[in-house]
């Protein structure tokens, strides 16, 4: 599969603890983007990087959140100290250069819940 | 005012119908349009782009209306795989055309 594969699908954390969510692009692109879709609510950008830098983090919420998409291996947007207000499905996309009329693909998505 | 706004829903049709749905956006400077799909929380998969000049993908037609700020989708013949959360995805412009905001969505059921 070819496509942008995220892991974990689920993941429970109890409040306090870190998410670590991974999503791995498809081959060949270079730009990541999260979005997070809180129960009833649409997708939300969160943030953009491309390898190695983060060119907009203007949806991340000022504490507890970061991301990274290192030059080797997948991006990472790591939650500290959850809360249950954290609990969403995290869905990342990739695309290959970021122009505006490119196609952005979806992975799966990680739900995350915490208790 | 939200940036995308949806019907709310949900939509209730039985098979054959046809369904429409209404979406505006709030940024002038918008530069893309498109319609998702969402089933039961699944990634959004893209249904189709939208053109000012509107465009028809089988059962599927897309409007948009930019002097209105205004994109509609309709759904002619509905099928049970029709069944899903159709979601109006807008493109920002300028320096930030990477970014898509989503509307809420709105929840078709089709009935047999």
């Amino acid at each position: 599969n070819a496509g942008v594969m995220q892991n974990p699908r689920h993941l429970v954390r109890r409040r306090g603890q870190e998410a670590r969510l991974r999503c791995s692009p498809m081959k060949g692109h270079s730009h990541v983007y999260w979005y997070r879709q809180l129960p009833e609510e649409g997708l939300k950008f969160m943030v953009y990087l491309q390898k190695e830098n983060i060119i907009d983090e203007s949806g991340m919420p000022k504490e507890r959140f970061s991301a990274e998409f290192p030059k080797e291996g997948p991006s990472i947007l790591r939650i500290q100290q959850v809360v249950r207000g954290d609990s969403a499905a995290y869905f990342c996309a990739s695309s290959e250069g970021g122009l505006t009329n490119e196609k952005l693909f979806f992975g799966s998505g990680t739900q995350l819940s915490v208790l | 005012r939200k940036e995308v706004e949806q019907d709310p829903g949900p939509f209730n049709v039985p098979e054959g119908a046809t369904v429409a749905f209404n979406c505006t956006y709030s940024n002038s400077a918008s530069q893309s349009f498109f319609w998702y799909r969402q089933d039961c929380r699944k990634e959004p998969k893209l249904l189709m782009s939208v053109y000012s000049s509107g465009n028809e993908d089988g059962r599927f037609t897309a409007q948009l209306n930019r002097a209105s700020q205004y994109i509609s989708l309709l759904i002619r013949d509905s099928k049970l795989s029709d069944s899903a959360t159709y979601l109006c995805v807008v493109r920002e412009g300028g320096g930030s055309n990477y970014k898509l905001t989503f509307g809420k969505g709105t929840l078709l059921t089709v009935n047999p």
